[in-house]
């Protein structure tokens, strides 16, 4: 079941923060997060694990609730760098020993000088 | 080496023609994943490749055939596709299945006309 991400888009001026919420209705085991910039490849920004552990970019910090099932990204002190499109992922096992990643949404970040 | 690439970058075809798709990664991951991507939406997993076996297939159209030669390796042969097949084709791989960060590549606009 696709997570939800909140809010939709949003708008901040260089230096401003942003927080990024992602929801789901079932048990969560993993929630990754993505940003993708326009006509590239989505890029790897943080794994949050059940359990507490995390692995991603030092910049980049985020929470990840197991009993609410949510996880928030949060961007400080933004750059215009950071403007794109921020996917959250949650992954689940699925049979034959597998595991899938089912993608929100998205949420658009524009950064602006 | 963190690296995923892809062949071609575009590709028109024409309702009845037969075409591949190609991902390699050198980083010795051992999962790959085929995933379409619609403008404005999110990545949807088609397939998932685990130790070079097909682990996860979504319920995905027989006119796209997943194959994997090797571990470095992923094609998507498409035949007889539709208008509606139009999309962004990426490919990911990650070090394992369960919980861990997925590289993309670039991906393969595709145009079915």
């Amino acid at each position: 079941q696709q997570p939800v991400q909140s809010p939709q888009a949003v708008i901040l001026r260089e230096g401003e923060d942003a927080v990024i919420n992602c929801s789901s209705s079932k048990a969560l085991y993993s929630v990754h997060w993505y940003r993708q910039k326009h006509g590239e490849a989505p890029v790897f920004l943080m794994i949050l694990l059940k359990g507490g552990e995390q692995k991603g970019h030092e910049k980049i910090s985020a929470s990840f609730n197991e009993k609410k099932q949510q996880s928030s990204l949060y961007l400080t002190a933004s750059q215009l760098s950071y403007s794109g499109t921020y996917f959250c992922g949650t992954g689940r096992p699925s049979g034959a020993g597998s595991y899938q990643l089912t993608f929100g949404k998205g949420t658009k970040l524009s950064v602006i000088p | 080496d963190t690296e995923v690439t892809q062949t071609p970058k575009h590709l028109v075809m024409g309702m009845t023609n037969k075409k591949s798709l190609k991902c390699e990664q050198h980083m010795g991951h051992r999962a790959m994943y085929w995933y379409k991507q619609k403008a404005k939406k999110p990545p949807e997993l088609m397939f998932v490749y685990s130790y070079e076996k097909l682990s996860i297939n979504e319920s995905v159209p027989s006119r796209f055939s997943p194959e994997c030669p090797n571990s470095s390796l992923l094609n998507l042969h498409l035949h007889a596709l539709q208008p509606e097949d139009s999309a962004l084709y990426l490919c990911a791989s990650s070090q394992g299945v369960a919980l861990w960060e997925q590289y993309f590549g670039p991906g393969t606009r595709l145009t079915v006309t």
